[in-house]
């Protein structure tokens, strides 16, 4: 089955960076990748989303990239803000049942 | 449109007893599910539904039945609460049943089970 790790569970940045998460699969190669906001105490929002045979996606100062030879998906978000403070959910199709597998979540920080 | 909606925000039970969550969308979306998201693990998938009439189980479906009688409608019914079922729910609507499709999900129902 397929398996998805987000390999830091919190993020400390200062405002003004660029945050970086990390997100790692295994098994097959899925053709969609999806991104995700969480803030406490309410669902998860959809940010975005890239295909197997896209490279890059951007939308203001978010940044995908998908890597298929290394399985891994990088989610940037440039300039940050303390409003970015919030779980990053990657999640990415589970294989026959055609649904969304989620990763565990980046708790990222963004400190004035 | 108010999106993706779920009653109760927040609810107690008792082992044993029984309840159903509720879920409704407004935007004519087919493709609707439930997921659980408890520390530490990400969310995971309960039951789902592809249209009207039409459920099948997710990763984690013991404990849990669901129906679809309806569009809008996807109620998540606990048959006998047990504090393993202590979670927060999340009910989830597309606009298809592809994983290319962003999903749209509601605020959530906080369950305790003592």
């Amino acid at each position: 089955s397929q398996k998805i790790e987000q390999n830091s569970e919190a993020l400390n940045i200062q405002e003004g960076k660029t945050a970086t998460l990390t997100c790692n699969y295994t098994n097959y190669s899925p053709a969609y990748l999806q991104w995700y906001r969480q803030d406490p105490g309410r669902g998860p929002v959809f940010l975005l989303l890239i295909r197997e045979n896209e490279k890059e996606k951007r939308k203001e100062r978010l940044k995908v990239t998908f890597d298929t030879t290394l399985k891994q998906s990088l989610f940037h978000i440039t300039a940050s803000q303390p409003a970015d403070s919030a779980t990053y959910l990657c999640a990415l199709d589970g294989g026959s049942q055609g649904n969304l597998i989620f990763g565990k979540g980046t708790k990222l920080s963004v400190k004035p | 449109n108010a999106g993706v909606t779920q009653t109760p925000k927040f609810q107690v039970l008792k082992t044993g007893q029984s309840m159903t969550l509720q879920c409704a969308q407004d935007m004519n979306h087919e493709y609707m599910s439930w997921y659980r998201q408890d520390p530490g693990m990400g969310l995971r998938l309960i039951h789902y539904s592809v249209g009207a009439g039409i459920t099948d189980q997710g990763e984690v479906p013991n404990g849990y039945n669901v129906s679809r009688s309806t569009t809008e409608d996807f109620p998540l019914r606990l048959l006998s609460a047990a504090p393993s079922q202590t979670s927060v729910y999340f009910c989830a609507s597309s606009s298809e049943y592809r994983t290319s499709h962003e999903q749209y999900f509601g605020p959530g129902t906080r369950l305790t089970v003592t």
